[in-house]
């Protein structure tokens, strides 16, 4: 069992480049979601889906996209990268709506130049 | 909406010391809340949560924590702590599938 996995580890971006951050799980949960993490500021929630074919936005979700087309993938999609999206990204899936433990992977830290 | 404010960015420790971490919510409804830790370079994990019942949860590592619905608070504690400790700690709350975390605590546990 791998749990939650992230590719890639890290990331170097130019400003306006595109690219996608893969998220996979292999526990068979309905919930993931994606957060940035910022120095003083916590985990912010960019975007979540409850099921295949189903997201939401969260608290950030400007300058992302994400769809959910199968149980186990949920990509996130830089469409055109700012250095304000520096961050270190952390996927986290769940059993059921999230009142649940939520399992989080290891990250991507993404830096944009 | 519901927020969490932790009121400590730092605490520096001594180990086989306590430690508390302090904790506060803002809710109208009901509350579901959370502690994870993050060791260095790694993602969170929960140490443990509240949802309903007894307000003095236990967790993982000997950490606990008390609900107090009257001060809004939810309050982490370890009665004696050791190096290993040392990590970054969130307070989270729940609602309507998102979750909400505060800034978090930073906790350095010295020799």
């Amino acid at each position: 069992n791998a749990g939650v996995t992230q590719t890639p580890k890290f990331q170097v971006l130019k400003t306006g480049q595109s690219m996608t951050l893969q998220c996979a799980q292999d526990m068979n949960h309905e919930y993931m979601s994606w957060y940035r993490q910022d120095p003083g500021m916590g985990l912010r929630l960019i975007h979540y889906s409850v099921g295949a074919g189903i997201t939401d936005q969260g608290e950030v979700p400007n300058g992302y996209n994400v769809s959910r087309s199968t149980t186990e993938d949920f990509p996130l999609r830089l469409l055109s990268a700012a250095p304000s999206q520096t961050s270190v990204y952390f996927c986290a899936t769940s059993a059921g709506t999230g009142f649940n433990e939520q399992f989080f992977g290891p990250g991507t830290r993404l830096t944009v130049l | 909406a519901q927020s969490v404010t932790q009121l400590d960015s730092q605490v520096p420790v001594f180990e086989e010391a306590p430690v508390e971490l302090r904790c506060n919510y803002s809710s109208s409804v009901s509350v579901y809340l959370f502690w994870y830790v993050q060791y260095p370079n790694q993602g969170l994990q929960l140490l443990l949560k509240y949802l309903s019942g007894s307000t003095l949860v236990k967790g993982i590592n000997g950490f606990e924590a008390e609900f107090n619905k009257s001060q809004t608070s939810f309050h982490l504690r370890k009665p004696s702590v050791h190096i290993s400790d040392t990590a970054e700690y969130f307070c989270a709350v729940i609602n309507d599938y998102k979750l909400s975390f505060g800034a978090g605590t930073t906790v350095t546990v010295r020799a």
